[in-house]
Parts: C-alpha cells; structure tokens; sequence
C-alpha cells in the first residue's frame, strides 16, 4: 500500500539555521509525492510534488524537497529558516483516488 | 478568485443533532473531498468524490454522508452528532486525484 511517514513530531530550530523536515515513503512503482503546509488555523497550502525528473523539487516560499530513491525519502528543505515558517507540515502519497497524508511535523522557528 | 468555501467556520452541536457543513469550489475542479484533522493523528479522509453524482467511502466514513449534485458542491451532513465527532473539518478539490489539493480555510465543530 501506498504511504508515507514523519518519522519527527517536532522539529525546532533556531531563525537563520536549516531546516529539514524529514518524509520516508513506501510506494509501489514511481511515487507522486506532496508536501503541504499548514499555518494556525487555516486550511493546508500546496508547498511542491514530486513526478518524476529532477530529484531536487523547488517549491513556494523558498522551500525544496530531495527525492532518495535509495532511501526511500523525501526530505523537506530550507537553508536559511524564518519564524514565520513555524507551521505545521504534512508529506502527502495518492492512494487509490486519495491523498494519505503523513502525521504532520510541527516546526517551531525561534528568533 | 474565492477557491475552496465552506461554511460555518465554528459550530457547537448537542449530541443526537444534525447538520450539514456546506463546501463550494470555483474552479471546476472534478474530484472533491472531505478530510477531518484531529491532534496527533493527521488528516483523515471521511468521503471523496471523482466527479457529480460520484462519491465514495474514505478511511472514517461511519456518522457522514455525503452527495454530489453538481460540480462546484459537495456538503457533508452530519446524521446524528457524537462527542467523537469533534474536530476540525476540512474540505478539498483538485483537477485530478494525483494533483495539487486546495483547501478550505476549515470547519471546527464541538460536539457536547
């Protein structure tokens, strides 16, 4: 079956520094794979997908994602964090008409 | 461009009432679904739809139903409200099911 997992409930970092928000999958053939934000309160934003192609995915928001096929990841990626990047995000696989998401990893960005 | 509506934004309900949360995209978008987001467990997929007069059962379909009419529509009725149907609700489309999901701003309903 197809799905996806965050291996991290958290992740804090400090303004300034990389973050890496991590996203392993386990996905029959070549995956489709998604990464979406959520900021307090509202709905889920597209951040970037993968296809096929480029194994690096540039997305909204200064955000990028590294495809390892080997590793069966999809990491999430930002050199240089902001604090207005503390938000909620969930890696995404479809699955039978469907999206199935991750658990979600909650960013916390301190000044 | 208004996107993915839905309406109420917060609802309070006694146990045993029913309602329906509304769900309207302007995009022409063919599939739709409803997701419900409860901490700690991510969002899960209560119905989906592929296109009008199509819908089909998610992972927690049990207490909601759901039809669709016409494209741009697609509310989620609550049959007879239960504490564990306390969440945030949310609503989605996208052109295709492999595609990019939006979303709406979501639904936060209490059940007491």
């Amino acid at each position: 079956a197809q799905s996806v997992a965050q291996p991290e409930d958290q992740v804090n970092v400090a303004e300034g520094n990389p973050l890496t928000v991590k996203c392993t999958y386990s996905v029959s053939g070549n995956p489709y794979l998604f990464w979406y934000v959520q900021y307090p309160n509202r709905g889920l934003q597209f951040l970037l997908k993968y296809i096929t192609g480029d194994n690096l995915v540039k997305g909204s928001y200064g955000f990028e994602a590294e495809f390892n096929k080997s590793q069966t990841s999809f990491h999430l990626k930002k050199p240089s964090a902001l604090v207005s990047d503390s938000a909620l995000y969930f890696c995404a696989v479809p699955r039978d008409y469907k999206l199935s998401f991750g658990a979600g990893t909650t960013v916390t960005v301190r000044a | 461009n208004a996107g993915v509506t839905q309406t109420p934004k917060f609802q309070v309900l006694k146990t045993g009432q029913s309602m329906t949360l509304q769900c309207a995209q302007d995009m022409n978008h063919e599939y739709m679904s409803w997701y419900r987001q409860d901490p700690g467990m991510g969002l899960r997929l209560i119905h989906y739809s592929v296109g009008a007069g199509i819908t089909d059962q998610g992972e927690v379909p049990n207490g909601y139903n759901v039809s669709r009419s016409t494209t741009e529509d697609f509310p989620l009725r609550l049959l007879s409200a239960a504490p564990s149907q306390t969440s945030v609700y949310f609503c989605a489309s996208s052109y295709r099911s492999t595609g990019e999901l939006f979303f709406g701003e979501g639904s936060r309903l209490t059940v007491l």
